[in-house]
């Protein structure tokens, strides 16, 4: 069974630019999160999708960061621009769902804001 | 959901058992504690949870307080692959806020 695939897995850009990361869920999976995983941090939650609805998106940083879930199966995420304190690891979770639910993570995208 | 407390770092001699606390002295009655672990420039990954009882799988055995304030994940044979974060993290709602875990050091 394929895992959760992201896109690209790294990405340099100067700042005020856009910048976008794709994610492909395992199938089957209805749940979808983006977290943001800073250096020597855990990472934290962006947002969660229950297929194609945003669920929690409390801690999007709305003014530049979008998300979008079209057709409950891939996510994009969207930063424009982009700022110096931008550079992370993005990453992408599925999973079934439900109250003890298993997530599933891909490999993040590393981004560097120069 | 409850807070947790783990040792920032713990070494490990390869082939040996690995036993990784963790406190969460607030934990509620419908909260679960899960285990999670990252290898460098990887994603997380799942390893176990449990509510009361302790929980085994193919890869570690997850043993509970009866008061369920504390648990201890362990790996039974450590090896150099094992070498990686690991995260205990309370929940009761699937939502997971990972803290900064234990870095657990396995040594030849």
């Amino acid at each position: 069974e394929a895992g959760v695939v992201q896109s690209p897995r790294y990405k340099i850009i100067e700042k005020k630019q856009p910048v976008a990361f794709w994610c492909n869920p395992i199938s089957g999976h209805n749940t979808l999160y983006w977290y943001l995983q800073n250096l020597g941090q855990g990472p934290e939650l962006l947002i969660r999708y229950e297929n194609e609805e945003a669920v929690d998106d409390s801690q999007l940083p709305k003014d530049r960061f979008s998300a979008e879930r079209l057709k409950g199966v891939d996510s994009t995420l969207k930063i424009q621009p982009a700022e110096l304190g931008d550079s992370a690891v993005y990453l992408c979770a599925s999973s079934l769902g439900g109250e003890t639910d298993t997530q599933y993570f891909g490999p993040g995208t590393r981004l560097t804001v120069l | 959901d409850a807070k947790t407390t783990q040792p920032p770092s713990m070494d490990c001699a390869e082939g040996r058992a690995a036993n990784l606390p963790c406190n969460h002295s607030t934990i509620s009655g419908n909260e679960y504690v899960y285990w999670y672990r990252q290898i460098h420039s990887q994603g997380p990954q799942y390893i176990i949870h449990g509510l009361k009882n302790n929980e085994t799988n193919e890869m570690a055995s997850l043993i509970i307080t009866e008061d369920r304030k504390s648990s201890t994940l362990i790996l039974p044979h450590a090896t150099l692959r094992d070498t990686a974060v690991y995260y205990c993290i309370v929940s009761g709602t699937g939502k997971l806020i990972f803290g900064q875990g234990t870095t657990l050091q396995v040594k030849p």
